[in-house]
């Protein structure tokens, strides 16, 4: 199974974009990459994921090198309401279900 | 609104007793999946479902039983035998789409309090 390394932590300003990188060096070449983000005391959000191609959506941008063993969740303009626990994770086959490997994820804070 | 239901939000409970947290869906998901989280640590997969009657264990599934006879509902149930059962419970669901067209959804958990 395809383990993912995040910085435990990470600090940005209200307003300009949050990087958070991952790697995950071990991944397969039919292993997506996911992220979710979990606010204290709820549960994880799905946020965007991908294969091979740069992905884009109304939360996040993902960024996949062309090797696959990184990748860099983007979130363009950082609220107050994005701090969070971000968790990267490669989806793994488990007995024909999903089942996804979370690791300790990157605690992002956003700053005023 | 789609979405998953867990209840309650929070749960005590006495050394011994069992007990079933509640997992409702209405997102019409056929798989189901119950996961465990400790402080400061990741999820860990209890038991997941893929059809109505039938159940899977999990990394983790010493302790817990669940059961699945509605599609919508996915209860599970922290016994006796669970030595170390305080923690933050959380259900899921996803579609059958193909792993990239189906990504989990998340209920927002159940705090369980064992003394």
């Amino acid at each position: 199974d395809a383990k993912t390394t995040q910085p435990p932590s990470m600090d940005c300003a209200e307003g300009r974009a949050a990087n958070l990188p991952c790697n995950h060096s071990t991944i397969s070449g039919n292993e997506y990459v996911y992220w979710y983000r979990q606010i204290h005391s709820q549960g994880p959000q799905y946020i965007i994921h991908g294969l091979k191609n740069n992905e884009t959506n109304e939360m996040a941008s993902l960024i996949i090198t062309e090797d696959r063993k990184s990748s860099t969740l983007i979130l363009p303009h950082a609220t107050l309401r994005d701090t969070a626990v971000y968790y990267c994770i490669v989806r793994v086959a488990y007995q024909g279900a999903q089942k996804l490997v979370f690791g300790q994820g990157t605690r992002l804070t956003i700053n005023p | 609104d789609g979405g998953i239901t867990q209840s309650p939000k929070y749960l005590f409970r006495k050394e011994g007793q069992n007990v079933t947290l509640s997992c409702e869906q209405n997102l019409n998901h056929d798989a189901m999946y119950w996961y465990r989280q400790d402080p400061g640590q990741g999820l860990r997969l209890i038991y997941y479902s893929q059809i109505v009657n039938d159940f899977q264990k999990g990394d983790i599934a010493e302790g817990y039983s669940v059961s699945r006879e509605k599609k919508e509902s996915f209860p599970l149930t922290v016994t006796s035998a669970q030595k170390n059962p305080t923690a933050f419970y959380l259900c899921a669901s996803s579609g059958t789409g193909g792993v990239g067209n189906s990504p989990l959804h998340f209920g927002n958990g159940t705090r369980l309090t064992v003394t």
